[in-house]
């Protein structure tokens, strides 16, 4: 069955050192790969995707992520953590007719 | 702007007085697809409507109608709320989706619903 698997439902970082979201994923056939972002009271805005041009995608907001085929991974990385960070994160991939979502993690920064 | 805008934003509502949450979107999609969130659960899809006059079920469906008769608007409707729909609702628009898109779906701001 087609599914997205978050790891760790909280992750917590210090202002400043490296953010780093896991999500693996299970699929049939090559995915199309998204990162959503949930500020707190606001709907879910796109940091980036995967549609198999580039293996390492670029967002907004200084994020990457990196597919990695041979680990059905797709985890999302920040190489500086800033108090603007926290929210929630949701990976997702397109299934038929319908994207499918992990469980989310939420991304807590303390100064 | 392009945006997808939902009405009520917040929703306190008693067991079985039907009520209407609408969605509209001004970027000319022609998918559109309702989903719940709920803690530890994720983001669940309940309807998707791949153009006007076609929907379908999503995962969570029961409890749940929906119709599309215009291309910008999609309203969700609970004919007989129940405590257990208390939630937070989603819609979301995309130009097309299906098997394998790879299509930006743009999300409304979401209505937390409570049912009493």
């Amino acid at each position: 069955a087609q599914s997205v698997t978050q790891l760790g439902s909280h992750v917590s970082v210090s202002e400043g050192a490296l953010v780093l979201l896991r999500c693996n994923y299970s699929s049939s056939v090559p995915p199309y790969l998204f990162w959503y972002v949930q500020y707190p009271n606001q709907g879910l805005q796109l940091l980036l995707k995967y549609t198999s041009a580039a293996t390492l995608v670029k967002g907004i907001n200084g994020f990457e992520a990196e597919f990695k085929k041979s680990e059905t991974s797709f985890h999302l990385t920040k190489p500086s953590a800033h108090m603007s960070d926290a929210a929630e994160y949701f990976c997702a991939f397109t299934g038929f007719q319908k994207l499918v979502f992990g469980t989310g993690t939420r991304l807590l920064v303390s100064p | 702007e392009a945006q997808v805008t939902q009405n009520p934003r917040y929703l306190i509502t008693v067991t079985g007085k039907k009520l209407t949450v609408t969605c509209s979107q001004n970027m000319n999609h022609e998918y559109m697809s309702w989903y719940r969130q709920d803690p530890g659960l994720g983001l669940r899809q309940i309807y998707y409507s791949m153009n006007v006059e076609v929907t379908d079920k999503g995962d969570v469906p029961e409890g749940y109608k929906v119709s599309r008769k215009e291309k910008r608007n999609f309203p969700l409707i609970l004919e007989s709320p129940s405590p257990n729909q208390t939630s937070l609702y989603f819609c979301a628009s995309s130009r097309t989706v299906g098997t394998g898109g790879q299509e930006t779906q743009y999300f409304g701001p979401g209505t937390r619903l409570l049912v009493l």
